[in-house]
């Protein structure tokens, strides 16, 4: 079975340009969540969808968007791109219900870099 | 507020020797989970385990031991015989009753043959 896949494996923007990031879930997945991994600190939660849904947002500003679509892969947008967006994006899916003791399972992740 | 700590930020033995990455959680829930996960230098996170508040059994897998003590809310890592495979950045990770995961900063693990 296919595990969590995302797009593009790396990527390289220029200041104020956007970016949008692609995920697919495991299959049976419906929970998609986002995580920022700045070089040499841990994820940092951005989103979280369920079925469709927001469920959770991190500290991050509106600069960064998210939505999940009827087959529940997921992009996350990133507008008006700065130096310091530059990271690990990652991707983790997990089965429904969401929350609780239920397993988070990451993509490989893609690599923003901002110039 | 939720944090977790990991107070080693890099630590360097030899093959064979055992070794202990430290967590240290904060979180006012009652009710929360705990997880450990491996970030080779390829970036994907690799899940190696996960306890909730109300197991405070310890668990042992193969090589990879874990120690959960809510009194001192620590929850230590032990790798026995250490290889130079588990070299890595390796996480601590807390949540509660969201898919939101509270990461510490990490312990890169370096083992030397």
């Amino acid at each position: 079975d296919a595990g969590v896949t995302q797009s593009p494996t790396h990527l390289i923007k220029t200041r104020g340009q956007h970016v949008t990031l692609r995920c697919s879930p495991i299959s049976g997945h419906k929970s998609v969540s986002w995580y920022q991994q700045v070089l040499g600190q841990g994820p940092q939660f951005i989103f979280q969808y369920y079925e469709k849904e927001e469920r959770g947002r991190g500290n991050f500003p509106d600069r960064f968007s998210a939505r999940q679509f009827p087959n529940y892969s997921s992009e996350l947008n990133v507008n008006a791109l700065l130096l310091g967006d530059s990271a690990l994006y990652l991707c983790a899916s997990s089965f429904p219900p969401a929350g609780g003791y239920n397993e988070q399972f990451f993509g490989p992740g893609t690599r923003l870099t901002v110039l | 507020a939720q944090k977790v700590t990991q107070a080693q930020t890099e630590i360097s033995v030899v093959e064979k020797e055992d070794v202990t990455l430290d967590c240290v959680y904060e979180t006012r829930d009652t009710t929360y989970y705990l997880f450990w996960y491996k970030q080779p230098p390829s970036g994907e996170l690799v899940f190696l385990i996960r306890r909730n508040s109300f197991d405070e059994q310890n668990e042992i897998s193969g090589r990879y031991s874990w120690n959960f003590q809510k009194s001192t809310s620590s929850f230590n890592f032990t790798i026995t015989a250490s290889q130079v495979v588990d070299s890595a950045v390796y996480f601590c990770a807390l949540k509660s009753n969201t898919d939101k995961l509270i990461f510490g900063t990490g312990t890169r693990l370096q083992v030397f043959p």
